[in-house]
């Protein structure tokens, strides 16, 4: 069971505003940054939020994060049917041990 | 370009050892973190052990310590994971993983290679 607690699954249909929630302790999300990653089927994992709410370079702005005390939130604007993959928050603990949360997987109907 | 390979992956017994390699290029790796994070068939992520640009300070999940050690050789460019005593749970895709800093504690990953698959079984 992961430290860091995601919803299984979410949905939502093509150009819906989606959000995906990530919920931790004070000693990971209440005090590091939180990291999201994307996964499509067979795929690695992609960086697609770091530091709570930057996004890197080729990440459509479609993608944004949150934190606030100790949950983050990813949001996804203008759902496209790409967008559907399996989505992980991340974060250190304060114990110097990393955490990833169980993941969710998007569904685009 | 970042690009991290895999290598070492393969069917080994309940108790045995393998030693994973991540050959590094497109960036200065020794400026750099490295992580590895596994994902059992079917399953999540899971961090299994971070080590610092200079390789002076390493990090490993309860789930692994005492088992398994990173290491890495900054003269070629190359992170390792010796994996000792494995059981039939560390079976999984193994991925490197660079991190954004010198230092490993508080980052996440920022790029991933495609991972290489472990199968511990008789």
């Amino acid at each position: 069971q992961s430290v860091l607690t995601q919803p299984p699954s979410a949905s939502g249909t093509p150009g819906q505003r989606v959000t995906i929630s990530c919920s931790g302790s004070s000693s990971n999300i209440g005090s590091n940054y939180v990291y999201w990653y994307q996964q499509l089927p067979g795929t690695a994992p992609k960086l697609l939020i770091y530091r709570n709410n930057q996004r890197p370079s080729g990440v459509p702005d479609r993608f944004s994060g949150s934190k606030s005390g100790t949950s983050a939130s990813l949001a996804i604007s203008g759902l496209r049917s790409e967008d559907e993959a399996d989505y992980y928050c991340a974060a250190w603990d304060d114990s110097l041990s990393a955490l990833f949360g169980g993941g969710t997987k998007l569904t685009v109907l | 370009e970042v690009q991290l390979v895999e290598s070492g992956g393969g069917l080994v017994q309940p108790g045995g050892s393998l030693r994973l390699s991540c050959a590094a290029s497109g960036f200065t790796f020794s400026s750099y973190a490295m992580s590895w994070v596994r994902q059992a068939p079917g399953k999540g992520l899971e961090w299994v052990s971070a080590i610092s640009g200079s390789g002076g300070s390493t990090y490993y999940a309860d789930s692994v310590k005492g088992r398994f050690t990173i290491s890495r050789d900054n003269s070629k460019n190359t992170l390792y994971l010796q994996m000792n005593s494995l059981r039939a749970e560390d079976t999984a895709v193994y991925y490197c993983a660079k991190q954004p800093s010198p230092a490993a504690a508080g980052t996440g990953p920022d790029y991933w290679g495609q991972g290489t698959l472990v199968t511990v079984s008789s």
